[in-house]
């Protein structure tokens, strides 16, 4: 079974840009979750979907927003982009919505904003 | 909110050696997993606890849900080279359909 995948690996943009990462989730599983990593911060949950809804949201402005499309597909947009929104964002999918299952995480997206 | 704290933050240890690292909350957790990632990639489950008390291994690693539900340890038997990561421990927010809470992580080294 192939595992979480992320598209792009690295991106480099400059500040004011807009950016939209995406994620393929394991087949089967329906939620899928972000998260920002930085050294800072370490991992910082940004929201989740399931069944194409965002069921919960971290504590991150409303320039980074997402969806979900009907095949459990994923994408997550950040605009205006800031010199601290530099980091690795991740996504993780998991079976269903469920505070018990696992997730299971993609390679990452490493973002710069120059 | 919800924290879990990691100790140690760092280690750095000769090959063939044990570790041990672990996880502490002020609150419950109902869940406690176990991740480890390598440079430039994202993290990889380990071991899923569920029950307290319950005891689970992975081939040389070892992880235990504290009896509170507000502690878990992971074991590394006979460490390799490879076992070179940052370990996190985490759990679900309660309340908070998928969202998971990391620990800070224990970054290890291994000298061959």
């Amino acid at each position: 079974k192939a595992g979480v995948t992320q598209t792009p690996r690295y991106l480099i943009k400059t500040r004011g840009q807009q950016v939209t990462l995406s994620c393929s989730p394991i087949s089967g599983h329906r939620s899928v979750s972000w998260y920002q990593q930085t050294p800072g911060q370490g991992l910082q949950f940004l929201f989740e979907y399931f069944s194409e809804t965002q069921r919960n949201k971290g504590n991150f402005p409303g320039r980074f927003s997402g969806r979900q499309f009907s095949n459990s597909r994923s994408e997550m947009n950040v605009s205006t982009l800031e010199l601290g929104d530099s980091a690795l964002y991740l996504c993780a999918s998991s079976l269903m919505s469920s505070p018990y299952n696992e997730q299971f995480f993609g390679p990452g997206t490493r973002l710069t904003v120059l | 909110g919800q924290q879990l704290n990691q100790s140690p933050q760092s280690m750095f240890i000769q090959e063939g050696e044990d570790v041990s690292m672990n996880c502490t909350s002020s609150s419950i957790f109902n869940t406690w997993l176990w991740y480890k990632q390598d440079p430039g990639e994202g993290p990889v489950l380990l071991i899923a606890l569920y029950k307290a008390g319950e005891l689970t291994s992975n081939g040389r690693l070892t992880a235990q849900f504290g009896i509170t539900r507000k502690d878990s340890f992971l074991n590394i038997s006979a460490s390799i080279p490879s076992d070179v990561g940052i370990y996190f421990c985490a759990g679900p927010s309660s309340g908070n359909t998928g969202k998971l809470i990391f620990g800070q992580g224990t970054t290890l080294q291994v000298k061959p």
